[in-house]
């Protein structure tokens, strides 16, 4: 069966930092980009970051500078450190895998995502 | 505010036939970059709806379908049951984020 599987959420202080990681099987992990997207409760989806096949990473404005993506082939994972963290970052963080075969691809496989709570 | 930009909500009544906009810029759709749609069920993850504008994933029914236009897209769902009340949201690349996606705000459909 093609799966993610998130964790990696949590409580964290503000300014801590915590560290996702995102477990995939059923398919050849190394071909695909994968991604990190969240969603505040209540709100709508946010574009977090992405890790290309040969390792690039790309970041959206809000989050460049604290979080950064990794992947492991070997251990068909990747993952988001998060420093810094804020209120602003409290939210539930779904990895995704974008499909094969196209520039901007869709995500067409989703966890079921993981908490992120940021409070003193 | 999303760089995508849909309606927070539509209503239709069984039967009925209902469309979401999704209105971007010469940076992202009217640039040529491809439009994904995505559905989220209450409590769910979301799934992908229509991929490449107008492509439907296996089991996604054709009730369904997707077009694109210039600097917008647009979901038409026809025959609305009331398992297609959840909320949607269209995606895609632009490309002065620097290698971002971008997310509409979302639509919440509310079957009558």
């Amino acid at each position: 069966e093609v799966q993610l599987v998130e964790s990696g959420g949590g409580l964290v202080q503000p300014g801590g930092s915590l560290r996702l990681s995102c477990a995939a099987s059923g398919f050849t992990f190394s071909n695909h980009e994968m991604h990190w997207v969240r969603q505040v409760t209540g709100k709508g989806l946010e574009w977090v970051s992405a890790v290309g096949i040969a390792g690039g990473t790309f970041y959206s404005g809000s989050v460049k500078g604290r979080f950064t993506i990794s992947r492991e082939n070997a251990k068909n994972s990747f993952y988001l450190q998060m420093n810094s963290l804020t209120a602003g970052d409290m939210a539930v963080y779904y990895c995704a895998r974008e499909r094969v075969g196209t520039t901007s691809g869709d995500f067409d496989i989703w966890g079921q995502g993981t908490m992120v709570t940021v409070s003193s | 505010q999303s760089v995508l930009t849909q309606p927070p909500s539509v209503s239709g009544a069984p039967g009925q036939r209902v469309t979401i906009s999704c209105t971007g810029s010469s940076s992202n759709i009217g640039a040529g970059f491809d439009v994904h749609w995505y559905q989220q069920l209450p409590g769910t993850a979301p799934k992908v709806l229509i991929y490449d504008n107008s492509n439907r994933p296996s089991g996604v029914p054709d009730r369904f379908s997707g077009s694109k236009s210039g600097t917008s897209a647009s979901l038409a769902i026809t025959g609305l049951q009331a398992e297609d009340e959840a909320d949607y949201y269209c995606q895609s690349y632009d490309s002065s984020l620097g290698g971002s996606r971008v997310f509409g705000g979302g639509t919440k459909l509310t079957v009558l």
